[in-house]
């Protein structure tokens, strides 16, 4: 148990809708990072955010935004939802705001099917 | 611009034999280089990183890495495999910080053989 969190653990929804994914990272970490993970687009980095801040952007799409609270949990929000967002969404958090020095912890992530 | 290139989709050991998974990267600045393992229905977990200290990496498992800048090689290696070692293993690149790009290979899914 890698201590990070996220919920839900499962997510079936229709095109066109919109979801909210949320994560809770380990307790001292400042960090947040979303993933997707797909059959064919693999691993890929979509946001970070350190300390309530948006702190790098990967491949992130217009429809998809996020955010990080005060207590530093962080909800991922995708909206007029494709099939091809069908993926598993990855939550880690590290302790520090760089990911060059610092070890990520990932939860165990959300299964989105788009239908 | 950076990239990760594991070159083997699938490799499968017999238990007991050693592991070795391959992995090159391109990259415009001096990286960190990072192997994950992910167990099925599990999230990531990190096995070892490198951040430009010693070249041999040690991690957990029994697993290490060798950074070689020449090669722009860095591959996973197990002297002896178990099991328990049957997971994907992504080898990943980071740059944040400098141009903020995480990039992930497409992953190396190893097969145990009893």
């Amino acid at each position: 148990d890698s201590g990070v969190t996220q919920t839900p653990k499962h997510l079936i929804t229709a095109t066109g809708q919109r979801v909210t994914l949320r994560c809770s990272p380990r307790s001292g970490d400042l960090s947040v990072y979303w993933y997707q993970q797909s059959l064919d687009q693999g691993l890929q980095f979509l946001i970070q955010y350190y300390n309530g801040e948006e702190r790098a952007k990967g491949n992130i799409l217009e429809r998809f935004s996020a955010q990080q609270f005060p207590d530093l949990h962080s909800e991922l929000n995708l909206s007029s939802l494709e099939l091809g967002d069908s993926a598993l969404y990855f939550c880690a958090s590290s302790v520090g705001g760089l990911a060059v020095y610092n070890e990520q912890f990932f939860g165990p992530g959300t299964r989105l099917t788009v239908l | 611009a950076q990239s990760v290139t594991q070159l083997d989709s699938h490799v499968s050991v017999s238990e007991g034999t050693p592991v070795l998974l391959r992995c090159n990267y391109s990259s415009s600045y001096s990286p960190s280089l990072f192997w994950y393992v992910q167990h099925p229905n599990k999230g990531l977990q990190l096995l070892l990183k490198y951040t430009s200290a010693a070249t041999l990496v040690k991690g957990i498992n029994g697993f290490e890495a060798e950074f070689k800048k020449s090669e722009t090689s860095f591959h996973l290696t197990k002297p002896s495999a178990h099991m328990s070692d049957a997971a994907e293993y992504f080898c990943v690149v980071s740059d944040l910080g400098r141009d903020d790009k995480i990039i992930f290979g497409k992953g190396t899914r190893l097969h145990i053989l009893p």
